[in-house]
């Protein structure tokens, strides 16, 4: 299974809300990404997590919030966003983080903030 | 700073022609480099990886160039299908590795 799945594929949320993005892989990586991507943009970094720990995190906004409950999944926790939050944000996970590696994304999930 | 640049403007081209992308950097020192294929609305998939000691690498339609002294990559896609159509990102890695920077990409559309 060389698969990411995320999910939901697309959120509509309004200001005040909270939701949570999901991210899995079973490819046995160690390293789990969180990026954004606004449209015709390159994807950002936001997070990394290496071995179930937050290895970089890029002076991302609180109102984000990264989650690595185990070796196989990723959430991020979304709290009282703003509208240029709105954006694609991708999950991606690797073998360990270092080195000579290969990403591998999964779809993404839509995200607009009304 | 540190910088990657491709070209912003899309490159059409006929279907069955090469096509030529071109991936600049400045202020970075890769061991190895990387390209990308995203479509519409979907997460980046992983193409070809060339190491600095690598001048040139093919994978079937695909040809990477890599040419650390000038700072570039060439990126071709040889006998271009329509279905090539999409936008082709470049990477590089810096801190040891421990962090991905892509550049913004360039759209390539073929046309029948």
């Amino acid at each position: 299974d060389t698969e990411v799945t995320q999910t939901p594929k697309h959120l509509v949320m309004g200001m005040t809300n909270k939701k949570s993005l999901k991210c899995e892989q079973h490819m046995g990586h160690r390293a789990m990404y969180w990026y954004k991507q606004k449209a015709k943009k390159p994807p950002e970094l936001m997070f990394v997590y290496s071995y179930e720990k937050l290895s970089i995190n890029e002076s991302v906004p609180s109102r984000f919030s990264p989650e690595c409950p185990n070796s196989s999944l990723l959430n991020l926790h979304l709290h009282a966003l703003q509208p240029e939050d709105s954006a694609l944000y991708l999950c991606a996970s690797s073998p360990t983080g270092v080195g000579e590696e290969t990403q591998y994304f999964g779809p993404g999930t839509r995200l607009l903030v009304l | 700073s540190q910088k990657i640049e491709q070209n912003s403007e899309a490159l059409n081209i006929q279907e069955g022609k090469t096509a030529t992308l071109t991936c600049n950097y400045t202020n970075y020192s890769p061991a190895y480099l990387q390209w990308y294929r995203q479509d519409p609305g979907r997460g980046p998939v992983f193409l070809l990886l060339i190491r600095e000691n690598e001048k040139e690498k093919r994978k079937e339609r695909l040809k990477v160039t890599f040419d650390t002294t000038l700072k570039q990559s060439l990126f071709h896609i040889t006998a271009s299908q329509p279905a090539d159509s999409a936008t082709y990102l470049c990477a590089l890695d810096e801190a040891g590795g421990f962090k991905t920077i892509f550049g913004a990409g360039t759209r390539l559309f073929v046309k029948a």
